[in-house]
C-alpha cells in the first residue's frame, strides 16, 4: 500500500517570494512522482513527473521537484511565484500498479 | 494534436438514476483511466481501461463500470445514484506500456471534467 500526504493544506506568499509545497510518501517498491497544478473549475494539467533518471526535475514554467529516496520526497519549489501560479497543486504517486495515488492537494495563494 | 476531451461539461441528476460520462483520449493513446474528485479532495482512482479491458480497479462498488472503444474513447456509467457520487469525474489518457522491468509505465494527462450533482 502506498499513500501521499502533503503536509500543508494552505500556502499564502507574495509575488516574486520563493515558495515551497512538500509531499511525502510512503511506498515499500520504487515508484513514479508527480506533480499536476488544477486551475479553479479546470482539470488536472500535469506540471512535472519523476520516472528514473536525474532526480531533479524541470517544468517549463520555473517550477522544480527534486525526488528524495531516502526521505521519501518530492517536494515542489519554485524560486519567485507569480499571481498567475495561484491554483491547487496535487502530488501524487505510483507504483507497480495502474492508478495515480494522488495527496488532498495544497492550495497555493500568490497575492500582490 | 487535440487533447482529452470529455461530455457533458455539467450534469444534475437525482437519486436513484443512470448516467454516463464520456471521454475522448489523446491522438496516439490507448489507455484511459476514471477518477472522482470529491469537492476539496484528491481524485480517487475508480478504474482504467487498455484495449477495451479493464486493467485495474480502484475501491468502487460494481455499480460504476465503464467501457473503452475501438478508437479508445471511454465511457464511465453509473448506476443507482446516490447523493454522494456527487462530484467532478475526471478522465485521464495515457500510453500504456510494460517496460522491461515488468513495471506497467504511462503518464497520464487529464481532461477538463464533468461536474456530476446528485439531487
Amino acid at each position: 500500500a502506498q499513500s501521499v500526504t502533503q503536509l500543508d493544506s494552505q500556502v499564502p506568499v507574495f509575488e516574486e517570494a520563493p515558495v515551497e509545497l512538500r509531499c511525502n510518501y510512503s511506498s515499500s517498491v520504487s515508484v513514479y512522482l508527480f506533480w499536476y497544478v488544477q486551475y479553479p473549475n479546470q482539470g488536472l494539467q500535469l506540471l512535472l513527473k519523476y520516472l528514473s533518471g536525474s532526480t531533479l526535475v524541470e517544468s517549463i514554467n520555473g517550477f522544480e521537484a527534486e525526488f528524495n529516496k531516502s526521505q521519501t520526497s518530492f517536494h515542489l519549489r519554485k524560486p519567485s511565484v507569480h499571481i498567475s501560479d495561484t491554483a491547487e497543486y496535487f502530488c501524487a504517486v505510483k507504483n507497480s500498479g495502474y492508478a495515480l495515488n494522488f495527496g488532498k492537494g495544497t492550495s497555493l495563494l500568490v497575492t500582490p | 494534436e487535440t487533447g482529452v476531451t470529455q461530455s457533458p461539461t455539467h450534469l444534475i441528476k437525482t437519486r436513484g438514476q443512470q448516467v454516463t460520462l464520456r471521454c475522448s483520449s489523446q491522438s496516439g493513446h490507448n489507455t484511459v483511466s476514471w477518477y472522482q474528485q470529491a469537492l476539496g479532495q484528491g481524485p480517487q482512482f475508480i478504474f482504467q481501461y487498455y484495449r477495451e479491458e479493464e486493467n485495474g480497479r480502484g475501491n468502487f462498488p460494481p455499480r460504476f463500470s465503464g467501457l473503452q472503444f475501438p478508437n479508445y474513447s471511454s465511457e464511465l456509467n453509473v448506476n443507482a445514484l446516490e447523493l454522494d457520487d456527487s462530484a467532478l469525474y475526471l478522465c485521464a489518457s495515457s500510453y500504456g506500456f510494460k517496460g522491461t522491468s515488468g513495471k506497467w509505465t504511462d503518464t497520464q494527462y487529464f481532461g477538463p471534467g464533468t461536474r456530476l450533482t446528485v439531487l
